[in-house]
């Protein structure tokens, strides 16, 4: 089966850059969308189609994908975008979907 | 405002079956697709079921085929997950997802309810 693969975990310190990277090999043919999701809340879309800014998500959050490999990038960290990412798409097919296995993001 | 609310989670003894529900409000129900998508205990999340907006396209993924239902009512702006013959696998928490699925955008998870645990126990 499909399976799109995360780091595990990240650290950075406050106001640092972080990236968190998915890779497939459908990401070339496929978008790409990243959620977060804090304990005991609903998962939340943050960029949708590789690199669009869901409505009411700040501006330190991008995307981006290039061949087999798509990013999502916070550019000045802060202790609320503590959380677990997860990046998601869809098989060749199209007709299957698939999230990455998740990434924690620690803020130091 | 979107809302989707769960209903339905229970524990369940293995082989059981259990129907899940969830209540969409604030937006045009009948002109969404719609989804399930699941996280077990310490685990992420996983891609469920979804179905088109009218019922005529349904799709699982592989592990729950043949045991899991995707239905909607879109008089009652409701969607619904029947589950049978459940397995401990299943424990999860279940959230409904409102996506969108174009073309130029591709297939996501817009708005999420706030989930619905399934807990599969003898």
């Amino acid at each position: 089966s499909y399976e799109l693969t995360q780091p595990p975990s990240v650290s950075v310190s406050p106001r640092q850059t972080a990236r968190v990277t998915c890779s497939g090999d459908a990401l070339p043919r496929q978008y790409v969308h990243w959620y977060q999701k804090k304990p005991g809340q609903a998962p939340v879309l943050v960029i949708y189609t590789d690199t669009k800014r869901a409505s009411g998500i700040p501006e330190r959050f991008s995307g981006s994908s290039s061949g087999t490999t798509a990013t999502l990038t916070i550019t000045g960290v802060q202790a609320e975008d503590e959380a677990d990412y997860y990046c998601q798409s869809a098989e060749s097919s199209g007709l299957s979907w698939v999230f990455g296995g998740g990434t924690k993001l620690t803020v130091l | 405002e979107v809302q989707l609310v769960e209903s339905g989670g229970d524990l369940v003894q293995p082989g059981g079956s259990l129907r899940l529900s969830c209540a969409a409000s604030g937006f045009i129900f009948s002109t969404y697709w719609m989804s399930w998508v699941r996280q077990a205990p310490g685990k992420g999340l996983e891609w469920v079921a979804n179905i088109k907006q009218d019922g005529s396209e349904k799709h699982y993924v592989d592990s729950v085929k043949g045991r899991f239902i995707i239905s909607r009512d879109n008089a009652k702006r409701s969607l619904y997950l029947q589950m049978s013959s459940l397995t401990v696998e299943d424990t999860a928490v279940y959230y409904c997802a409102r996506a969108r699925y174009e073309m130029l955008t591709g297939y996501y998870f817009e708005n999420w309810g706030q989930g619905t645990l399934v807990t599969v126990s003898s």
